[in-house]
């Protein structure tokens, strides 16, 4: 079965500090991997997909198959970062997204 | 607003009373979905449209939940004899896929359904 696992309900750093939203994955096969990230009083939106490789609002995720994970990470916090953030697998058949039960990041100023 | 709308935003319901919520997608997406989402959980999968055709259901949606999108436009999601298990926020999302090309979800803002 796939299942995504997220360790952290929450995660609280300062301004300026490094951050890293863990996310685990059962799959067995090629997985594809999402985050994405829900705004105070927002919808939920994509913030990015591993198969793009690329940095969405200086974050960065890289997919580890030998670990089965699938970290967020950013170097330098910003308090607008302060969200739920979601990490997200696809199945098998690319037919739906199976979700971990998510991070809230709180950075302090 | 060119997004994901669904109706109503908040529904408060007498236990055992039937309820339908509404989700029209973004108009030029093929796909459509719908997930629940309980507090401190992520969305959890309930059922997909490919056009009107309703291709996937989750063992979540008991035979009190149907779900429809008639012309492959909007789709309704009716609960009925609702439960006070049943509350949960709703979520809507539509996406186009073309081949094996999928452009990524856009989800609405939901609709929150309380049963008291």
């Amino acid at each position: 079965a796939q299942r995504v696992t997220q360790p952290e309900k929450l995660l609280s750093v300062f301004k300026g500090a490094p951050v890293e939203l863990k996310c685990n994955y059962s799959y067995s096969g090629s997985p594809e991997l999402f985050w994405y990230v829900q705004y105070s009083r927002q919808r939920l939106q994509l913030l990015l997909r591993h198969i793009s490789r690329e940095s969405i609002k200086g974050f960065t995720a890289d997919l580890n198959k030998g670990e089965t994970s699938f970290h967020l990470k950013k170097p330098f916090a910003q308090e607008e970062d302060s969200a739920m953030y979601y990490c997200a697998l696809r199945d098998r058949y690319g037919n739906k997204l199976v979700f971990g039960a998510g991070t809230i990041l709180r950075v302090k100023s | 607003d060119t997004g994901v709308s669904q109706d109503p935003r908040h529904k408060i319901t007498k236990r055992g009373q039937n309820v339908t919520f509404r989700c029209d997608p973004i108009s030029e997406h093929n796909r459509l979905y719908w997930y629940r989402q309980t507090l401190g959980q992520g969305p959890e999968f309930l059922t997909y449209f490919q056009n009107e055709a309703q291709l996937e259901k989750s063992r979540l949606l008991s035979d009190r939940f149907s779900a429809e999108r008639p012309k492959g436009s909007f789709s309704t999601l009716e609960i009925q004899r609702t439960e006070q298990g049943d509350s949960a926020m709703y979520l809507c999302a539509s996406s186009l896929r073309g081949g094996t090309e999928d452009y990524g979800y856009t989800f609405g803002s939901g609709t929150r359904l309380t049963v008291v």
